[in-house]
């Protein structure tokens, strides 16, 4: 079993829409999850971080994590042709170690 | 602030050779992680660099070795290249305790023929 899983995508919204991100993690003691974006031939570039159950926001984006089910999200509202991009999820396994999902392809159509 | 840099951008090289990749860490950072990114996959953890030590080791073979110096700059360095090295090698700096949140350089780009 993969330590942090992603569904699989690729995610098609239109403009404006919400893109919705899943991610689960098999560590119950993950304790930090991460969502990064690329860019194609690009390296990935933190958009968020959460450490605490619940919903995370930070503008157009809301990251949410809850720990019993060991679920990740990310949410896109509003989404931009600019937003079109891999977003990797990531968990901290033992304090050092970043463990990736394969991440998931989104498009934003115009 | 300077951000995490790294050098070469991209690099080829031939199955048998040796490569060095190098990396500076964000300015305030002292830890350094390096990752292999495959295509169409996300980074995988290669090991981590604190204090000029090894602190943590991913699934990789002992071709693949690093150094970190006392600027905490580092090393990752790859013998004997097998054609399923080419990837996108990254490297990311944080704060050591906990490895909190990791930021990443613009990655290496290794092919090798």
């Amino acid at each position: 079993q993969k330590e942090v899983e992603q569904n699989s995508g690729p995610l098609s919204v239109p403009e404006g829409a919400i893109a919705s991100l899943n991610c689960t993690y098999s560590d119950r003691g993950s304790q930090s999850f991460f969502w990064y974006r690329q860019y194609s031939g690009k390296s990935p570039e933190l958009i968020m971080s959460i450490y605490s159950n619940g919903d995370k926001e930070d503008g157009r984006f809301t990251a949410q994590l809850n720990k019993a089910s060991q679920y990740v999200s990310l949410l896109i509202r509003d989404s931009q042709p600019s937003d079109s991009a891999t977003y990797l999820c990531a968990g901290l396994l033992n304090d050092y170690k970043l463990s990736f999902g394969a991440g998931t392809t989104v498009t934003v159509r115009a | 602030d300077a951000g995490v840099t790294q050098s070469p951008t991209h690099l080829i090289k031939t199955r048998g050779q040796q490569v060095t990749l190098r990396c500076s860490p964000k300015s305030g950072h002292d830890t350094v992680s390096w990752y292999q990114q495959a295509l169409g996959q996300g980074p995988q953890f290669i090991f981590q660099y604190y204090e000029e030590e090894e602190r943590q080791r991913g699934n990789f073979p002992d071709r693949f070795s690093g150094h970190q110096f006392p600027n905490y700059s580092s090393e990752l360095n790859v013998n004997a290249l097998l054609l399923g090295d080419s990837a996108l090698y990254l490297c990311a700096s944080s704060l050591p305790v906990p490895t909190d949140t990791q930021y990443f350089g613009p990655g290496t780009r290794l092919t090798v023929l």
